[in-house]
């Protein structure tokens, strides 16, 4: 699975859009990339995943680089039930299917 | 969306008992399952892999008989913690695969407060 790297932390105004960088320069033509997201005291929460072309879904979107050396998770109008830990993984997917968490960033939403 | 329930939301427990969390699927049925423990201000730890009728898959440095794993049917996965310790205290999280899918589908986690 490629390493993943995220910023430590960013911060956000409420209402506005927000970019999550990640970074996965040695990800491979298999691997997926995934975003989830945990709120404190709380399981990590699906967000988004894709492959090779950009994804929208109702929580997010994901615009990945041509060459899929980066990612960004794109909140369209950030909330404050936004802020939480992001993570950005990749893994191979298939049989051997697993999570690998990072350190992740922790989002900030200013009022 | 799909839905795992993971039982107890907390658990304080005296040094040497042994303490079951349950994890279940509640309107899919869950090929794999994952254990994850997570301490505080840190990331999540995964600990096991588990198929439903097969013995689990551990991770390095996690000790199969103190974190004794069952995925019985394809709705439940328990983690037994043996022998608990102090050190053993930690959020444990656990998580769902449906065939095929490319999502995992997280409990709310367990805080596990060993005395």
């Amino acid at each position: 699975d490629a390493k993943t790297t995220q910023p430590n932390s960013m911060e956000s105004n409420e209402e506005e859009p927000v970019h999550l960088p990640c970074n996965h320069s040695t990800i491979s033509g298999t691997d997926y990339i995934h975003w989830y997201r945990q709120l404190p005291s709380q399981g990590p929460e699906y967000v988004i995943h894709g492959l090779t072309s950009n994804v929208n879904n109702r929580m997010a979107s994901l615009a990945i680089a041509e060459d899929r050396k980066s990612s960004t998770l794109i909140l369209h109008r950030a909330t404050l039930r936004d802020a939480a830990v992001y993570y950005c993984i990749s893994n191979s997917g298939g049989s051997n299917y697993k999570l690998t968490f990072g350190k992740g960033t922790l989002l900030t939403v200013n009022p | 969306g799909a839905v795992v329930s993971q039982h107890p939301s907390w658990v304080i427990c005296k040094s040497g008992t042994s303490v079951k969390i349950e994890c279940r699927s509640l309107d899919f049925q869950a090929t794999t399952m994952f254990w994850y423990r997570q301490f505080p201000k840190q990331s999540l730890m995964l600990m096991a892999t588990s198929n439903e009728g097969s013995k689990a898959t551990y991770e390095q440095g996690v000790e199969k008989d103190k974190f004794l794993i069952n995925h019985a049917s394809l709705t439940l996965s328990t983690l037994t913690v043996t022998s608990a310790h102090p050190e053993d205290s930690s959020f444990y999280i656990c998580s769902a695969r449906a065939g095929g899918r490319e999502k995992l589908f997280f409990g709310s986690g367990t805080q596990l407060s060993v005395l």
